[in-house]
């Protein structure tokens, strides 16, 4: 069975650019999310679909990240300006159904703003 | 909101010897469950443990829960140089219907 795809592996941009991040989850996997984790923490959910539905976004800084999630299947994330503090990992999980379901993780695409 | 707290944050061992790690939260929750993250396999699902359950076995993983405590613990016997990683729980709250991770434990097992 193949995992969550990510891509890319590795982005540098400068402040105030934008960036795009593609997820491709599990095969028959109704829930997809998108994970912020800062070095030394642990992932923090940005935002979680069910099908092509937004469940929660609630800890999405809307006012410069945005996602959607095409047709229940890819997702992409982006950030429209980048700022220092996004420096991180953005991770992309996918599990059947409820976040009570084993979530399985893409290898995540590490972001670096300068 | 809730989310899980690692204790003790690093822990250094040799290979053979036994490695706990500790979990605290503190509202009522669903199930927590715990994590592995390495730079070779990134973030993998180790074990749930619901909330009516004391204590789960896979493998070499043993997980106790402690609801009245509000606190979990994560032993893995036996420890291999390959359990090196972090370590994370990750709490399913009631009434919150998402994971929220704690800041994780970093486990190196010296050969």
């Amino acid at each position: 069975e193949a995992g969550v795809a990510q891509s890319p592996r590795y982005k540098i941009i400068e402040k105030r650019q934008s960036v795009a991040f593609w997820c491709n989850p599990i095969s028959g996997h109704a829930t997809l999310y998108w994970y912020q984790q800062i070095l030394g923490q642990g992932p923090k959910l940005l935002i979680q679909f069910q099908n092509n539905g937004v469940v929660d976004d609630s800890q999405l800084p809307k006012d410069r990240f945005s996602a959607e999630r095409l047709k229940g299947v890819d997702s992409t994330l982006k950030i429209q300006p980048a700022k220092l503090e996004d420096s991180a990992v953005y991770l992309c999980a996918s599990s059947l159904g409820t976040p009570r379901d084993t979530q399985y993780f893409g290898p995540g695409t590490r972001l670096t703003v300068l | 909101s809730q989310q899980g707290e690692e204790d003790p944050q690093a822990l250094s061992i040799q290979e053979g010897e036994n490695a706990t790690m500790n979990c605290s939260y503190k509202t009522s929750i669903n199930n927590l469950q715990w994590y592995r993250q390495n730079s070779g396999r990134g973030l993998v699902h180790l074990i749930l443990i619901r909330s009516n359950e004391r204590e789960k076995h896979s493998g070499r993983l043993r997980v106790t829960l402690d609801t009245s405590k509000k606190s979990s613990s994560l032993l893995i016997t036996a420890s291999r140089a390959a359990d090196t990683a972090s370590y994370f729980c990750a709490t399913d709250a009631r009434g919150n219907n998402r994971l929220a991770f704690g800041k994780g434990n970093q486990v190196v097992v010296i050969p």
